[in-house]
C-alpha cells in the first residue's frame, strides 16, 4: 500500500507559469513533510519543508500549501523556469529523531522555453 | 567540495556475488541512512544509524548488513547478490534532531548480472 502518492506522474509547463505538483497520505501520523528536488544521475536534494502545524509554507518561488484535515498537500512552483526540470519528490515522516522517510513516486517536471 | 561521498559511483557485479557499498559524511552529523530507489519502486527507506547504532531496520532481508566503523561512515554489505538488487543505493545523513533534514549523497548504482 503506497503510503504517500503523488499526482501527476508527469508535468510540463511553460517557461514563467506556475506548476502545481501533488501529494496525499495516508498515515495520520506524519507530521513533517520535505519536498525533494532530483536531477537525473544527483541524489534528492532538499527543497521546501513543512510541519503538520502549519497550513502555509513559502520560500521565494515554491509554496507548500497543506490541508491536515483531507491529507494532501501540494507544490506551486511560480514563475517556472527551464531549470527547475527535474523529478520532484514529496515525503512524509511521523516525528521522533531520525525517523524514516517516506517518499512518494515522484512527479517529472517539465520547463518548456 | 562533496559533503557525502559514496564509492563507488558505478558497481556491476555477477549474481551471487558480495559487494560492499562505502559511504562518509563531512556534514558532522550524529544520524546516517540508507535508502534504494529502483524503477519499480519509490525512494525506499533501508536503514537508519544514529551514533553508530542501528535505530531502524526496513530491509526484511539479512543479506543487506550495514557496517559503521567510524561515526561519519556507514558502508552497506550486499551478500548473495540478486538481479532483483539492481538499483541505486543512496546514503543520507542528518543532525540527528527531530525532523532534521536528511541530506543525500549522489548514489551508488547497482547492476546484478
Amino acid at each position: 500500500q503506497q503510503q504517500v502518492r503523488q499526482s501527476p506522474q508527469s508535468l510540463t509547463v511553460w517557461e514563467g507559469e506556475t506548476a502545481i505538483l501533488n501529494c496525499s497520505y495516508e498515515n495520520s501520523a506524519f507530521d513533517y513533510f520535505p519536498w525533494y528536488q532530483q536531477f537525473p544521475g544527483e541524489g534528492p536534494a532538499l527543497l521546501i519543508s513543512i510541519l503538520s502545524v502549519s497550513d502555509k509554507k513559502e520560500d521565494g518561488r515554491f509554496t507548500i500549501f497543506f490541508n491536515k484535515r483531507e491529507k494532501k498537500l501540494s507544490l506551486h512552483i511560480a514563475d517556472s523556469q527551464p531549470g527547475d526540470s527535474a523529478t520532484y519528490f514529496c515525503a512524509a515522516s511521523a516525528g521522533g529523531s531520525n525517523a524514516k522517510l517516506t517518499f512518494g513516486k515522484g512527479t517529472k517536471l517539465s520547463v518548456k522555453s | 567540495d562533496p559533503k557525502i561521498i559514496q564509492k563507488p559511483k558505478y558497481l556491476v557485479a555477477v549474481t551471487g556475488s558480495e559487494k560492499i557499498l562505502i559511504c562518509e559524511q563531512y556534514l558532522g552529523h550524529n544520524a546516517m541512512y540508507w535508502y534504494r530507489q529502483s524503477a519499480k519502486k519509490p525512494l525506499e527507506f533501508m536503514f537508519s544509524y544514529s551514533y553508530q547504532k542501528l535505530m531502524d531496520n526496513q530491509t526484511a532481508s539479512s543479506r543487506f548488513q550495514p557496517q559503521s566503523s567510524k561515526k561519519n561512515h556507514l558502508d552497506l554489505q550486499i551478500t548473495a547478490l540478486k538481479p532483483d538488487d539492481s538499483a541505486t543505493y543512496f546514503c543520507a545523513s542528518s543532525a540527528g534532531g527531530n525532523q532534521d533534514t536528511q541530506y543525500f549523497g549522489p548514489g551508488t548504482r547497482l547492476l546484478v548480472l
